[in-house]
């Protein structure tokens, strides 16, 4: 049974660009959360996915943006970086209410932002 | 006041001990509580899972909710060397339906 993945494993931006990170949920859920975790911090939630849609939003600014396919994986969006956004972004996935609670984490993808 | 306190560390125990680790909170709405271990440079990986106040114990773990006191704790025994690692509690409203919210994280240390 596959677990949550992500793509890629580290990548490196300069300041202004743009980046797209990539998750597939675990087999069997249908939700995907991203958060972002600082050097020495715990994660931050950024938003979750459901159904190809939005549905919570963290304290993020708009430069964050994703998108959810109908197979469940996502795409997480970062435009205009910021050296600040340098983190360890991680997906988690869960099934949706009546099916379970529990999320689970992918390994991450490590962001410098130079 | 952050949402979630807890201790960064780090905390050192020789092998054998009893570890207690701790995180308190300031939303009383928060009713599913989670323990996630975290090595250097990995994903979180859950470890316990629990839904409003009491007990629960899987293995060599067990976890606490007090939410009159708004306290959760993690017991480890019997502590083995590849239980080094961070500890991160995690709570929300909603469980997974829901985003997480989550401490700072405890760096634990097992001596040999």
């Amino acid at each position: 049974d596959a677990g949550v993945t992500q793509s890629p494993t580290h990548l490196i931006k300069t300041r202004g660009q743009q980046v797209t990170l990539r998750c597939s949920p675990k087999s069997g859920h249908d939700t995907v959360s991203w958060y972002q975790q600082a050097l020495g911090q715990g994660p931050q939630f950024i938003f979750q996915y459901y159904e190809e849609e939005e549905r919570q939003r963290g304290n993020f600014p708009d430069r964050f943006s994703g998108h959810q396919y109908p197979n469940y994986s996502s795409e997480l969006n970062v435009n205009a970086l910021l050296l600040g956004d340098s983190a360890l972004y991680l997906c988690a996935s869960s099934r949706a209410p009546g099916g379970g609670y529990e999320q689970y984490f992918g390994p991450g993808t490590r962001l410098t932002v130079t | 006041q952050k949402e979630v306190e807890q201790d960064p560390g780090p905390l050192s125990v020789p092998e054998g001990a009893i570890v207690s680790l701790n995180c308190t909170y300031s939303n009383s709405a928060f009713q599913y509580f989670m323990w996630y271990r975290q090595y250097s440079r990995k994903g979180p990986e859950l470890l316990m899972y629990t839904y409003s106040s009491g007990n629960k114990e899987d293995g060599r773990f067990t976890a606490q909710v007090d939410k009159s006191s708004k306290y959760i704790s993690l017991f480890i025994r019997d502590s083995q060397p590849s239980d080094s690692a961070t500890y991160l509690c995690a709570m929300s409203i909603g469980g997974g339906a829901d985003g997480l919210t989550f401490g700072k994280g405890t760096h634990l240390i097992i001596q040999p």
